[in-house]
């Protein structure tokens, strides 16, 4: 999988929103961004994965830049409870129909929300 | 939908003993893996199960070893403890593997 780089600590203020940036500038082609959070002593949280196209849910958007070497995370309406350590992780394709690499976590960026 | 489910949360052990972790994945999910989570380390990937078997696996000793039911349900077991494997242990499940993983609250076990 490919490497990843994140900043390390963010703070945003509540109700606003929250752009968290990743770099993945050796992105294979057949890779998928994805984004977890882990919210301290729970285990992590699955937010969003995208290809090339940008992706919306019901917690989150991903913009992917058009060379895929950056994305970037934006909670639209930051919340107390949106405080957690957040990581970017870029893995193969989930129907490349090979085994299951594990997730490869790096530092991610703390991101604090500020009352 | 029920979650990932990990037994026991909380767990005590002596240095040398043995350990058996317990994941009950999302049901219809039928692939399982395990993470290790320490201060020092943070999340690293331990192995992979689908299907009862083993397709991946991490770069951690002998000591530990897993295994998954034909109910998906999968152990983790630790052998001959030390200090040094004192972390909270995080099972997650997927459909396939390769899809989004869906973790448990996790496992602390602490070697004394």
């Amino acid at each position: 999988d490919a490497k990843t780089t994140q900043p390390p600590s963010m703070d945003c203020a509540e109700g606003r929103a929250a752009n968290l940036p990743c770099n993945h500038s050796t992105i294979s082609g057949n890779e998928y961004v994805y984004w977890y959070r882990q919210i301290h002593s729970q285990g992590p949280q699955y937010i969003i994965h995208g290809l090339k196209n940008n992706e919306t849910n019901e917690m989150a958007s991903l913009i992917i830049t058009e060379d895929r070497k950056s994305s970037t995370l934006i909670l639209p309406h930051a919340t107390l409870r949106d405080t957690a350590v957040y990581y970017c992780i870029v893995r193969v394709t989930p129907n490349s129909g090979g085994g299951a690499d594990g997730l490869t976590f790096g530092k991610g960026t703390h991101l604090i929300i500020q009352p | 939908k029920a979650g990932v489910t990990q037994t026991p949360r909380y767990l005590i052990k002596t240095r040398g003993q043995q350990v058996t972790l317990s994941c009950s994945p999302i049901s219809g999910h039928r692939s399982v893996s395990w993470y290790q989570q320490t201060p020092g380390q943070g999340l690293q990937f331990l192995f992979e199960y689908f299907s009862e078997t083993q397709r991946n696996k991490g770069n951690f000793p002998g000591r530990f070893s897993g295994r998954q039911f034909s109910n998906s349900r999968s152990e983790m077991n630790v052998s001959t403890l030390e200090l040094g494997d004192s972390a909270l242990y995080l099972c997650a499940s997927s459909p396939r593997g390769n899809t989004e993983a869906f973790f448990g609250q996790g496992t602390r076990l602490t070697v004394v």
